[in-house]
């Protein structure tokens, strides 16, 4: 198993310039996550999804959409870019909620995002 | 609102001495709480998580984290740190269907 995979590793970006995250996952998960991580600020949740067709937002959604119109892939879309949207994108998936007794989180390699 | 803490930035502690890394929480209800460790340019990593029971928990590469209700805590601990351990460690709490991370504790180990 590749586990989670997530293209590219590193973009640079110009302001209002748009781009898609590549999040796949070959473990057959349902739920899967999308994180930024700033600086100094721990990770905070942009979006997830329960399964293929099912998204909601997580706390800083602005700016950013998902979709899951399968189980395996969970890209993450930019479509104005701006500078505060420089970070280090973390996709991340689990069969359930990751809170059960025998679950948890993989996470990906992370995507490192400048935008100019 | 939903919150995790760590309240320590750094923690540098010697090769072979016992460490703790520290982590409050107010998330509602029953706490769902987990440690996970990030190296250099990697994801996290899970290494323990509490969900009820007993309130030690054990993890992964010899870490534990006691669960303390009355102080809201979760510390992390290790009886005899070793410099591969040094990273960063993220506390985590969980409620409906979010994870909450803290910002972060960043784990020195001197040789």
């Amino acid at each position: 198993n590749a586990g989670v995979t997530q293209t590219p590793k590193f973009r640079i970006l110009k302001i209002g310039q748009s781009m898609t995250l590549q999040c796949a996952q070959d473990m057959n998960h349902n739920y899967m996550y999308w994180y930024r991580q700033d600086p100094g600020m721990g990770l905070k949740l942009i979006y997830y999804s329960v399964g293929a067709g099912i998204t909601d937002k997580g706390e800083v959604p602005n700016g950013y959409n998902v979709s899951r119109s399968t189980t395996e892939d969970f890209p993450l879309r930019l479509e104005l870019a701006a500078p505060s949207q420089t970070s280090v994108y973390f996709c991340a998936s689990s069969f359930g909620p990751g809170a059960s007794y025998t679950d948890t989180q993989y996470f990906g390699p992370g995507t490192r995002l400048t935008v100019l | 609102a939903q919150s995790v803490a760590q309240p320590e930035d750094q923690v540098n502690v010697a090769e072979g001495n016992p460490l703790t890394v520290k982590c409050t929480y107010s998330v509602s209800g029953n706490p769902y709480l987990f440690w996970y460790v990030q190296y250099p340019n990697r994801g996290l990593q899970f290494l323990l998580k509490y969900i009820t029971g007993d309130n030690l928990v054990k993890g992964s590469y010899g870490f534990e984290a006691e669960f303390n209700k009355s102080q809201t805590s979760f510390h992390l601990k290790k009886p005899s740190a070793l410099v591969s351990d040094s990273a960063l460690y993220f506390c985590a709490g969980y409620t409906g269907n979010q994870f909450y991370f803290g910002t972060g504790t960043s784990l020195t180990v001197i040789p």
